[in-house]
């Protein structure tokens, strides 16, 4: 079975662009949550998906946007790009549809997409 | 607020010896607790898992330990070996309910721990 899928692996950018990442979920995953590492905060929660709802939001700006897709394919945004904003972004899949307590839980990610803002 | 801590940034381990892993956590409502391994510019790879119900969760040569009074679960590995050698992170997340339904997805990291298994 495949896993997660992040397109592209990398991307270089300069401030005030925008960008759009893509995530395609293991098969017969439903739910999508993305997070951001960086050095100095680590691994930081952005937002998840399931059935093209958002069902949570990290502490981000709203220059940070996602959606998903009726196939679970899911992108993220972030608009007018801050050096900040340099950080490898990671998708993650969730919700196989069985198994007992707990297995709704377990995220499998992806390779991530690494952003530089120059 | 840090709700997830990982206090040592660093763990040096000889081959074949046991290599523990410590996290603290401070939020209640964690109710389920992951363990990860990444590799530089890669993704976190899942190692195992433990709910709040358990204390004791094992998996081939990894055992993760949960002290809920205490808020704090450890990684046991036994035997190590060189290819453990990572960037271990502890997870925890909580089921939240929101407009959009009830969430399960979001996963609060600590920072980290870096495992060398010297042979």
């Amino acid at each position: 079975k495949a896993g997660v899928t992040q397109t592209p692996r990398y991307l270089i950018k300069t401030r005030g662009q925008q960008v759009t990442l893509s995530c395609s979920p293991i098969s017969g995953h439903r739910s999508v949550s993305w997070y951001q590492q960086t050095p100095g905060q680590g691994l930081q929660f952005l937002f998840e998906y399931f059935s093209e709802t958002q069902r949570n939001k990290g502490n981000f700006p709203g220059r940070f946007s996602g959606r998903q897709f009726s196939n679970s394919r899911s992108e993220m945004n972030v608009s007018t790009l801050e050096l900040g904003d340099s950080a490898l972004y990671l998708c993650a899949s969730s919700w196989p549809g069985q198994g007992g307590y707990g297995t709704k839980n377990i995220q499998y990610f992806g390779a991530g997409t690494r952003l530089s803002v120059l | 607020d840090q709700q997830v801590k990982q206090n040592s940034p660093s763990l040096s381990v000889q081959e074949g010896r046991i290599s523990i892993l410590n996290c603290d956590y401070t939020n209640s409502m964690f109710d389920y607790f992951l363990w990860y391994k990444k590799y530089p510019a890669e993704g976190p790879t899942f190692l195992i898992s433990i709910s709040s119900i358990k204390d004791k969760n094992e998996d081939g040569r990894f055992t993760v330990f949960l002290n809920k009074s205490a808020k704090h679960l450890s990684l046991h590995i036994v035997p190590s070996q060189p290819g453990d050698s990572a960037v271990y992170f502890c997870a925890a997340s909580g089921t939240q309910a929101n407009a959009g339904g009830t969430s399960y997805g979001k996963l609060t990291f600590g920072q980290g721990t870096i495992l060398t298994v010297h042979p």
